[in-house]
């Protein structure tokens, strides 16, 4: 079957750092991509890990174990606007699709 | 930058009727897909498209279900007969290659069956 799970919720305060994690046990496994949801809008693109080890771009980071099945999602210096939901989702790697299994999501909220 | 549009961004429909979901993916994108999200759950994965063939489909994608690209430029999810169940956010989504670290998602299409 195909499974990611992360947590529901967090919360944080403004100029902080917060991390969010993802757990994944999926049939195949060909990249983890993180996306930034707010209510009631599209999926935006943060990051795309295929390869173990940290991915940085500016005050995003993500990480990616493929031994442990694991990745994390770093926000720095956090701001009022990154209160949003964080999804994790998962290419299993089929060979002619590009089909992304979701995860939940992790609605973050961020306090002053 | 590019971005994928869909239209509508709302529509109510009564159930039984015949829905038409339109998307204009990015120009130069070869591969489409339709994503759902009823509220508060996970976004799901409906159906893939590419040379004017499904490539994949999920349980969700029935035979009230069918997609198509009319025109070159339009991709469209058409249900055949509504449910109460099919209210949901419809996303389109498309990228240039199969394994591209870029999929964009349009800004949806909130459908509500009554």
């Amino acid at each position: 079957g195909q499974n990611i799970d992360q947590p529901t919720e967090m919360t944080a305060t403004e100029g902080a750092i917060v991390q969010i994690n993802c757990t994944y046990q999926t049939s195949g496994f060909n990249g983890l991509f993180w996306y930034q949801q707010h209510a009631g809008e599209a999926p935006t693109f943060l990051s795309y890990n295929v390869l173990d080890g940290l991915e940085e771009k500016g005050r995003f980071s993500s990480f990616l174990s493929r031994s442990k099945g694991y990745s994390y999602l770093l926000l720095k210096e956090l701001q009022m606007k990154d209160s949003a939901s964080y999804l994790c989702a998962v290419r299993p790697g089929s060979y002619n699709t590009d089909k992304l299994i979701f995860g939940t999501g992790t609605r973050l909220q961020v306090f002053p | 930058e590019p971005e994928v549009t869909q239209t509508p961004s709302h529509q109510v429909t009564q159930m039984g009727q015949e829905v038409i979901l339109r998307c204009v993916p990015i120009s130069n994108h070869l591969y489409f897909y339709w994503y759902r999200q009823i509220l508060g759950q996970k976004v799901e994965f409906l159906v893939s498209f590419y040379n004017n063939e499904i490539s994949e489909k999920s349980e969700i994608f029935d035979d009230q279900f069918s997609v198509e690209r009319p025109d070159g430029s339009n991709f469209t999810l058409k249900i055949r007969s509504t449910k109460l169940e099919d209210s949901a956010m419809y996303f389109c989504a498309s990228s240039n290659a199969v394994r591209e670290n870029t999929i964009y998602f349009g800004e949806g299409s909130w459908l509500t069956v009554v």
